[in-house]
């Protein structure tokens, strides 16, 4: 039973331009979202977080967005870079579940230049 | 500062055997959990440790065990290997404790286990 969903495999997206990736949830106890960048050969990198009781967390070019009625959120990277072309990974957790974290299958981003 | 970090890098067993896998994690890091990740699928749950005291176990059969050593160290056992046990193992270490028990993870660059 998938949790976390990526709905979008891959998305292609021009430098400069904005590249939004997206992930819905069901599971409503969820309250603390990451978002992890992964290239190839390499561990995830950590690139923001966002717990429930905001709906919105900004670093540098990272911006996220939580949709709590939606059981939705958002990754913005504004502009998009060519070495931001990597699968990006949303994981969430509960409360009641300490740091154990549930993640989505990825979204491939490609950045054109 | 050094990452987590994983050993061996790839490895390549057959069906029955036995693996071990070691992580140490990012210094000052208490708690290590340990992840499952098939190609084409995003990191799945199998272990946490805090404090050499396991915390969390995710869905996978006893064939999985671990345990964290007073250094924070962690090992991954598997044993009898199967072949759907074929996957990157991913390490991850977490500044988790009595203030702060919700924090990021941070990964190591895994462990490519294949099973013939």
């Amino acid at each position: 039973d998938q949790q976390v969903k990526q709905n979008s495999p891959s998305l292609s997206v021009q430098e400069g331009r904005i590249s939004i990736l997206n992930c819905d949830y069901t599971n409503s106890m969820f309250d603390y979202f990451l978002w992890y960048k992964k290239y190839p050969a390499e561990g995830p990198t950590f690139l923001i977080s966002i717990s429930s009781i905001k709906d919105k967390n900004e670093d540098g070019r990272f911006t996220v967005f939580l949709n709590k009625s939606a059981k939705h959120l958002s990754l913005h990277i504004v502009p998009s870079q060519p070495g931001d072309s990597a699968v990006y990974f949303c994981a969430a957790s509960a409360s009641n579940t300490g740091n154990q974290f549930y993640f989505g299958t990825g979204t491939s981003l490609t950045v054109i230049p | 500062d050094a990452g987590v970090t994983q050993s061996p890098t790839h490895l390549i067993k057959t069906r029955g055997q036995h693996v071990t896998l070691r992580c140490s994690p990012i210094s000052g890091h208490k708690s290590v959990s340990w992840y499952q990740q098939v190609l084409g699928q995003g990191p799945q749950f199998i272990f946490q440790y805090y404090e050499k005291e396991e915390r969390g176990r995710g869905n996978f059969p006893d064939r999985f065990s671990a345990r964290q050593f007073p250094n924070y160290s962690s090992e991954l056992n598997v044993n009898a290997l199967l072949l759907g046990d074929s996957a990157l193992y991913l390490c991850a270490s977490s500044i988790v404790g009595t203030r702060f028990w919700r924090s990021p993870l941070h990964f190591g660059n895994g462990t490519r286990l294949t099973v013939t």
